[in-house]
């Protein structure tokens, strides 16, 4: 069973502009960590965010934060002021009591 | 600051033959994972290494085998090639045991192509 939903394959926005990327998770332990990473064409996975799930509060950095839902298995990225570097796939994962797992992954375009 | 090495970039084999690919995770981190990334797929775990040791086990195919060495480099093994082992294989270490509220550093793949 598939333990990070990504549920949208692909999106796109306006550079300047916002966007969300929306991600769940399935876990029953009570502690764990969340992450986004960040592949662009040159193939490279690179951290974007993270979260530890007992921290209420929503981690921010720079342009990227993230909309962290415990109750509702939620963990979706929010990207401001999008920029053309920021074109790539965009991967949610997830690590509990196993090694890390991720999301299929949402295909982010920023068009000039 | 230095990153994970994986060696080679690009690696082209031959059905049934034989291929092994390198990490070296960032100095002091003691975790290693594998990882393989299909076309236009999420990485799949593979195997992960702490202190020396396999620490879990994913979705390995029984002709594969990986190990941790001394200075804490890893290397995969893959036996007996088949077309659907083309794929990007990533290396990803951690500071600390699966990363915890770190998550992973990974390497810049190798591209494996089965031919």
């Amino acid at each position: 069973a598939q333990t990070v939903t990504q549920s949208q394959p692909e999106m796109s926005v306006q550079e300047a502009e916002t966007v969300t990327l929306s991600c769940t998770y399935d876990t029953s332990e009570n502690n764990y960590y969340l992450f986004w990473y960040k592949q662009p064409p040159s193939r490279q996975m690179i951290l974007v965010i993270r979260q530890e799930a007992y921290k209420q509060q929503n981690a921010t950095e720079n342009r990227f934060s993230v909309n962290f839902q415990k109750a509702a298995k939620s963990f979706s990225l929010k990207i401001s002021d999008s920029q053309l570097g920021d074109t790539a796939m965009y991967f949610c994962a997830f690590i509990d009591n196993n090694d890390m797992r991720f999301g299929a992954g949402t295909r982010l375009t920023v068009k000039p | 600051a230095a990153g994970v090495i994986q060696s080679p970039r690009h690696l082209i084999k031959e059905k049934r033959e034989t291929a092994t690919l390198k990490c070296y995770p960032i100095p002091r981190h003691d975790t290693v994972y594998w990882y393989q990334q299909g076309p236009g797929q999420d990485p799949q775990f593979l195997i992960s290494f702490y202190e020396k040791m396999q620490s879990d086990k994913g979705s390995i195919p029984d002709r594969f085998s990986a190990q941790q060495f001394s200075d804490y480099h890893s290397e995969l093994n893959m036996s007996s090639l088949e077309l659907g082992d083309s794929a990007l294989y990533f290396c990803a270490s951690s500071q600390n045991f699966r990363g915890q509220g770190y998550g992973y550093t990974f390497g810049s793949g190798t591209r494996l192509t089965v031919v």
